[in-house]
């Protein structure tokens, strides 16, 4: 079974803390995600990589960057973190760039800044 | 713009109940679309793919259809379990450029006895 796995279950900082979400999987995937939930608006990507040392930006890069300096590895770094920023973080990893290829979810974060 | 509208937004049954899911999506160019039911503090797990060319697919008590030129597509999950209750979440996969997915907000079923 693949087995996608992240950091932490909850998690609160304070406005203006930096802030590292991890992901790790352990299938050898080349395709690592990082998604928002929030009520209302379904999941919206982040970031994703197709491979190590390689980030694109997806629809709501703003306010954060990313790492992959590992293949199984994949960290969401949230510069100053911002109240606005409060939500379900979710990471995925796929096997191959095509879209039809499952992608793999973890059991999320939940990030709460106050 | 590409969108994928999920409706109803919730829904309560009784075990043992018939339901149905909808999903309309507007999303360009077609590659897929995939079902995923997302348990409560959980991530998503995929439940069925279609491609264009498939009309319907089951998994279990779970049998998606699709209707490409109506651009809809349905869930139906028969004699429902009380761990059926989960959000339900329809995902439009467009083709080329890589993995381009686009979320509907999710279907929230809950089953009660």
């Amino acid at each position: 079974d693949v087995k996608v796995t992240q950091s932490s279950r909850y998690l609160v900082k304070r406005t203006g803390e930096k802030v590292f979400l991890e992901c790790v999987q352990d299938m050898d995937h080349e395709n690592m995600f990082w998604y928002r939930q929030d009520p209302g608006l379904g999941l919206r990507l982040i970031y994703f990589s197709y491979d190590v040392k390689m980030k694109e930006k997806g629809d709501i890069p703003e306010g954060y960057s990313v790492s992959r300096e590992k293949k199984e590895r994949f960290s969401l770094i949230l510069e100053s973190a911002s109240t606005n920023q409060t939500s379900m973080y979710l990471c995925a990893s796929s096997l191959l760039a095509e879209g039809s290829n499952e992608q793999f979810f973890g059991p999320g974060t939940r990030l709460t800044v106050l | 713009k590409n969108q994928v509208e999920q409706s109803p937004q919730s829904l309560i049954i009784l075990e043992g109940k018939n339901c149905t899911l909808q999903c309309n999506y507007t999303v360009s160019p077609f590659s897929n679309l995939r079902w995923y039911k997302q348990d409560t503090g959980r991530g998503p797990v995929s439940l069925t793919i279609m491609t264009f060319s498939e009309n319907t697919k089951s998994n279990g008590r779970y049998t998606a259809t699709l209707d490409a030129d109506t651009k809809q597509s349905s869930l139906h999950i028969t004699a429902s379990q009380l761990s059926d209750s989960a959000s339900y979440i329809c995902v439009v996969i467009t083709t080329g450029g890589g993995n381009k997915l686009t979320f509907g907000t999710g279907t929230q079923l809950k089953v009660e006895l």
